[in-house]
């Protein structure tokens, strides 16, 4: 089983669609949680990281569910700029990131 | 600032030559590291340096050899390529090696290994 799973997609969806994603984790001493970017052929980007709280960054919104292991990423009015590959990320100790493979997204006017 | 570079941007090996991927980052970090991403998979640690003068294995280190030249510098050497080293290798920079410390990634090294 892979540390952390993600649906690879793609998601299609029109501009101004809202837009999740989920991502699942396997190993119950993860200690951080990440979304990052990555643009066709470009390196990763922080998106934001995740709180157990839930947190909001403009028109993203991440949430922890650690009982059930899964991290989400909602993406409200989507826009063309959105379109690329989100990687969900987790770290177990000091600063080793594990990554999915990514969830696809291509916002179509 | 340029963050963090990397040379070459493409190289094209034949199976057993060797090369040298070179990385710097300008922002005084501590801790560096060394991934490969492959299709349909997540990216991967090679190796990392969470200080000047100390590297550790990560996830796939076999076949790679890593040199923390200085606090800027981390290079990552592939000694005999194997067509299994084709990939996409990516260096990253960190200001300390704790948990929430963001990753800043460099553009990326395209391999193919004939």
């Amino acid at each position: 089983r892979k540390e952390v799973e993600q649906d690879p997609g793609p998601f299609n969806v029109p501009e101004g669609a809202t837009v999740a994603f989920n991502c699942t984790y396997s190993n119950s001493a993860s200690q951080s949680f990440f979304w990052y970017r990555q643009d066709c052929r470009k390196e990763p980007k922080l998106l934001m990281s995740v709180y157990s709280s839930g947190n909001e960054d403009g028109r993203f919104t991440a949430q922890l569910n650690r009982a059930s292991q899964y991290i989400s990423l909602l993406i409200r009015d989507s826009k063309l700029s959105d379109s690329a590959t989100y990687l969900c990320v987790v770290t177990l100790y000091g600063n080793k990131l594990v990554f999915g493979a990514g969830t696809i997204l291509r916002v179509k006017s | 600032n340029a963050g963090v570079t990397q040379t070459p941007k493409f190289q094209v090996l034949k199976t057993g030559q060797s090369m040298t991927l070179q990385c710097a980052q300008d922002m005084n970090h501590n801790s560096m590291y060394w991934y490969r991403q492959d299709p349909g998979m997540g990216l991967r640690l090679i190796y990392y340096s969470a200080s000047e003068g100390t590297t550790d294995k990560g996830e796939v280190p076999n076949g790679y050899n890593v040199s923390r030249l200085n606090k800027r510098e981390f290079s990552l050497r592939l000694e005999s390529a194997a067509p299994s080293q084709t990939s996409v290798y990516f260096c990253a920079s960190s200001a300390l090696a704790g948990a929430l410390e963001t990753q800043y990634f460099g553009p990326g090294t395209r391999l193919l290994v004939l």
